[in-house]
């Protein structure tokens, strides 16, 4: 079935040092990818996302690029800050019995410190 | 902006006891769902619904029950609850009509039973 694998925490950085958490994913057919947030004591946020092949989804400085050749969408971003301090979810987007797209699978998360 | 509230930041309760975490969302969502997220297994998925009275199992619907009478609000029952439903409860809408996948998370439930 399919699946998201993500790279296990935690992930210990100090300020202004580069991040990359990796992420791949197995699935039929063409899902969208997201990448989800979440922030101490705070339910989840989108990040980011990319709908096809080769879309590159980028907020807050932080990018990753839809690569169908390696099922991968990696989140990078060049200079983290205290602030990005969180956990990061990388999904993928399945069919629901309604027949339209809707239903999230889930990595198991990431954890990020990032160390003044 | 989307707003998706739930009726309790924090629960404390007894093992036997009904359980109900309450999910409102602002937009006229048609998906809703409910997830419990654990350490070391993320989110998994409890219940959804595409629609009024409608719903769907998802992975680990056991010991858990759903109510979605009104398009804004979906409920997660617990009957009885048990300890190993300690847990941190998360609440979701998207709305699929608009080919929009992304969904929208409510700041979560914690519920610790006793």
């Amino acid at each position: 079935g399919d699946s998201v694998t993500q790279m296990e925490g935690p992930v210990t950085l100090s300020e202004e040092a580069c991040l990359t958490i990796n992420c791949t994913y197995t699935a039929t057919g063409y899902p969208s990818l997201f990448w989800y947030v979440q922030y101490p004591g705070e339910g989840l946020q989108l990040l980011l996302k990319a709908t096809k092949a080769d879309d590159k989804g980028s907020n807050k400085g932080f990018e990753a690029t839809y690569r169908k050749e390696t099922t991968s969408f990696h989140l990078e971003k060049g200079s983290v800050q205290v602030s990005d301090s969180a956990v990061y979810f990388c999904a993928l987007s399945v069919p629901n019995y309604g027949g339209s797209q809707g239903n999230l699978i889930f990595g198991k998360g990431t954890k990020l410190s990032v160390k003044p | 902006d989307v707003k998706v509230t739930q009726s309790s930041r924090y629960l404390v309760k007894r093992t036997g006891e009904k359980v109900f975490l309450e999910c409102v969302q602002d937009m006229d969502h048609e998906n809703m769902f409910w997830y419990r997220q654990d350490p070391g297994l993320g989110l998994r998925l409890i219940y959804f619904s595409y629609d009024v009275k409608m719903k769907e199992k998802g992975d680990i619907p056991e010991g858990y029950s759903v109510s979605r009478e009104k398009k804004e609000r979906f409920s997660l029952i617990l009957e009885s609850a048990s300890t190993n439903q300690t847990s941190m409860y998360l609440c979701a809408s998207s709305d699929p009509g608009t080919g929009e996948e992304t969904q929208y998370f409510g700041p979560g439930t914690r519920l610790l039973v006793l």
